[in-house]
């Protein structure tokens, strides 16, 4: 059964940084593209970030571009979100998603983490 | 940048009803259009990929159709499960979604 489980979150002032991470169990990683999606508190879904399954290629939305950086560790099944620069806008629960491919595009998201909530206030 | 335009924001309807929600692209997108279904407090759950293409455990009463610029998520007879937020997605240039259809109970 494939298990998606974020971590990380909290309270972070405006201008702070945060790593989320998401632990994937249930099928073999590095076989698959992986992201980052948002959704802010009553609003759609907003993609953040995404990498591919060998972690050489990733993209990002230009609203975190320079500030979110996206990485992966396949010998522990992890993703990884450092997200720097943080202001209000960015407070959201972050979803880690799972690609049904390797690569990036195209692909669509199969399986979805529960979320871990970032406030960004002071 | 691909933008994705849903019709309606809000439908109401009714157990039984087949309730149709439109997802259009500002450019063509072939086929790599997916369907998400999200509960309050609930992450996304994948539906429909590739259009049309029915995901594994999903009720056959869901349906999707379309290409290029326009695509539509029918129910054929919507349940009290279904009452839920609808969101389209397109992946053809990474990945943009739609702004949500939510559907309530008429």
């Amino acid at each position: 059964e494939v298990q998606l489980l974020e971590s990380g979150g909290g309270l972070v002032q405006p201008g702070g940084s945060l790593r989320l991470s998401c632990a994937a169990s249930g099928f073999t990683f590095s076989s698959y593209a992986m992201s980052w999606v948002r959704q802010a508190p009553g609003k759609g879904l907003d993609w953040v970030s995404g990498i591919s399954g060998s972690g050489d290629t990733t993209h990002y939305a230009e609203s975190v571009k320079g500030r979110f950086t996206i990485s992966r560790d396949n010998s522990k099944n992890s993703l990884y979100l450092q997200m720097n620069s943080l202001g209000a806008e960015d407070t959201a629960v972050y979803y880690c998603a799972k690609l049904r491919n390797r690569g990036l595009i195209p692909g669509y998201f199969d399986y979805w983490g529960q979320g871990t909530l970032v406030t960004v206030s002071s | 940048d691909i933008q994705m335009t849903q019709s309606p924001s809000t439908l109401s309807a009714s157990v039984g009803d087949r309730v149709t929600i439109t997802c259009r692209a500002s450019q063509s997108i072939s086929s790599w259009l997916a369907w998400y279904q999200q509960k309050p407090g609930k992450a996304p759950k994948l539906l429909i990929y590739k259009a049309s293409s029915l995901e594994s455990g999903v009720p056959s009463r869901f349906s999707g159709s379309g290409s290029g610029t326009e695509f539509t998520l029918t129910i054929s007879s919507l349940q009290p499960d279904d009452f839920a937020t609808y969101y389209c997605q397109q992946y053809h240039n990474y990945w943009t979604f739609g702004q949500g259809t939510r559907v309530e109970i008429k």
